[in-house]
């Protein structure tokens, strides 16, 4: 398994600025995501986050809304930026480990005013 | 890309009761997992059941690919047991898992 710690847990935002939520990972692993869960809803891939190149978007992301930073393979950073209360959601980051499981952080709960 | 339908949407049952929850996709898959979500949001891997059958306490997994089905089932339902149970499929070719819409289930003592 991995341990995946994800900050922060949750936050209140306004209207228009930026958050960034970090997720660290115990192991290193070669595959990162990032998923959103609105509220009652399912998980949705926001994007693959591909260590030492650009972050690859599902359909419906993009870069400028939801840079996404990989350093190295312990480490990744989703930025929501110019945010609107439709942006409030739990964030979750993810590994796919040599297992095959995909294991997540414990997410972050953001909420826009 | 492959669609995974879960059923039933809702689930209540009384503590001690026994449960079967379904996942149904649309190709061929490569992987297949169930999750648990409890009440406070954190996700659990519950299963790695690409085909086969497994079993861990209470809980076990059947996936028969050729049908395109798998099944959750949950002997002895505990309160504990409460949250949303999610089905992830990744079909063949793809790089991600596509999840179903969930099933929520409701153990009440």
């Amino acid at each position: 398994s991995a341990v995946i710690s994800q900050k922060p847990s949750r936050d209140i935002c306004q209207r228009g600025t930026s958050l960034t939520i970090q997720c660290q990972v115990d192991s290193q692993v070669t595959m990162m995501f990032w998923y959103r869960q609105q509220p009652g809803q399912s998980l949705t891939l926001i994007a693959t986050a591909n260590q030492g190149s650009e972050a690859t978007y599902e359909s419906g992301f993009v870069i400028d809304k939801f840079p996404i930073s990989r350093p190295n393979l312990t480490f990744s950073t989703l930025t929501v930026s110019n945010m609107s209360p439709e942006d409030s959601s739990i964030y979750l980051c993810s590994v796919w480990t040599d297992t095959e499981k995909l294991f997540f952080g414990s997410g972050t709960q953001l909420s826009v005013l | 890309g492959i669609q995974v339908e879960q059923s039933p949407p809702d689930l209540i049952l009384q503590e001690g009761a026994n449960s079967t929850l379904r996942c149904n996709f649309s190709d061929s898959v490569n992987n297949l997992q169930w999750f648990h979500q409890n009440p406070w949001g954190q996700l659990i891997n519950l299963f790695y059941i690409p085909s086969g059958t497994k079993q861990n306490g209470r809980l076990s997994a059947t996936t028969v690919a050729t049908e395109r089905y798998s099944l959750l089932y949950i002997s002895s339902s505990q309160t504990t047991d409460s949250g949303v149970y999610f089905c992830a499929a990744q079909g063949r070719g793809a790089q991600k898992l596509v999840f179903g819409q969930g099933t929520r289930l409701t153990i009440n003592p």
